[in-house]
């Protein structure tokens, strides 16, 4: 079982360019998540899927954005980059109500 | 709306001691509580929860947590600590009365752990 695998690890973006980050989730996992972790922070939660559809989402503007696709797997696109978006961007896949969330290395976004 | 603290930046202690991290939360409905650790560069890797049930909570690596309805606290503890247990280690809350579609985590800043040799 690979886990929750992202890609890529590490990115370097100019400001007001667009970015897009993509999770796989852990096998049989359904639920995708997203959270931002700024340096020194804890994780904050951008927004989850569940069957193709945004569920639940933090308090992000509308620059973030995502999809999920039939196979459960998921993209996170930030357009019009800020150099506040300089992040860990971290996927968690999770199954039932009741379990934990398991999460990915992570995507390490550096905006200049 | 969900919140965690976790008091202390960083936590200090001799190898063999017993180490705890501190937690508390707060939720409107009923906690599911959860310890991740992170290492450098590294995603977050769960150690342990309490959904219900057993206020004492075993976890990975011999960690534990006890949950204090009372004192609304989750504090993570280990009876011997390890070099290889220095990580940040991260609170997280969900509450229970959210949703069923809901699996939004509120962690805390986190608690960096140093055990000394």
């Amino acid at each position: 079982d690979a886990g929750v695998t992202q890609s890529p690890t590490h990115l370097i973006k100019t400001r007001g360019q667009q970015v897009t980050l993509r999770c796989s989730p852990k096998s049989g996992h359904d639920t995708v998540s997203w959270y931002q972790q700024a340096l020194g922070q804890g994780p904050q939660f951008i927004f989850q899927y569940y069957e193709e559809e945004e569920r639940q989402r933090g308090n992000f503007p509308d620059r973030f954005s995502g999809h999920q696709f039939p196979n459960y797997s998921s993209e996170l696109n930030v357009n019009a980059l800020l150099l506040g978006d300089s992040a860990l961007y971290l996927c968690a896949s999770s199954i039932t109500v009741n379990t934990e969330a398991f999460f990915g290395q992570g995507t390490r976004l550096t905006v200049v | 709306a969900q919140s965690v603290a976790q008091p202390e930046d960083q936590v200090n202690v001799a190898e063999g001691n017993p180490l705890t991290v501190k937690c508390t939360y707060s939720v409107s409905g009923n906690p599911y509580l959860f310890w991740y650790v992170q290492y450098p560069n590294r995603g977050l890797q769960f150690l342990l929860k309490y959904i219900t049930g057993d206020n004492l909570v075993k976890g990975s690596y011999g960690f534990e947590a006890e949950f204090n309805k009372s004192q609304t606290s989750f504090h993570l503890k280990k009876p011997s600590a390890l070099v290889s247990d220095s990580a940040l280690y991260f609170c997280a809350v969900r509450d229970m009365n959210s949703g069923a579609g809901s699996y939004q985590l509120t962690f805390g800043k986190g608690t960096k752990l140093s055990v000394i040799p």
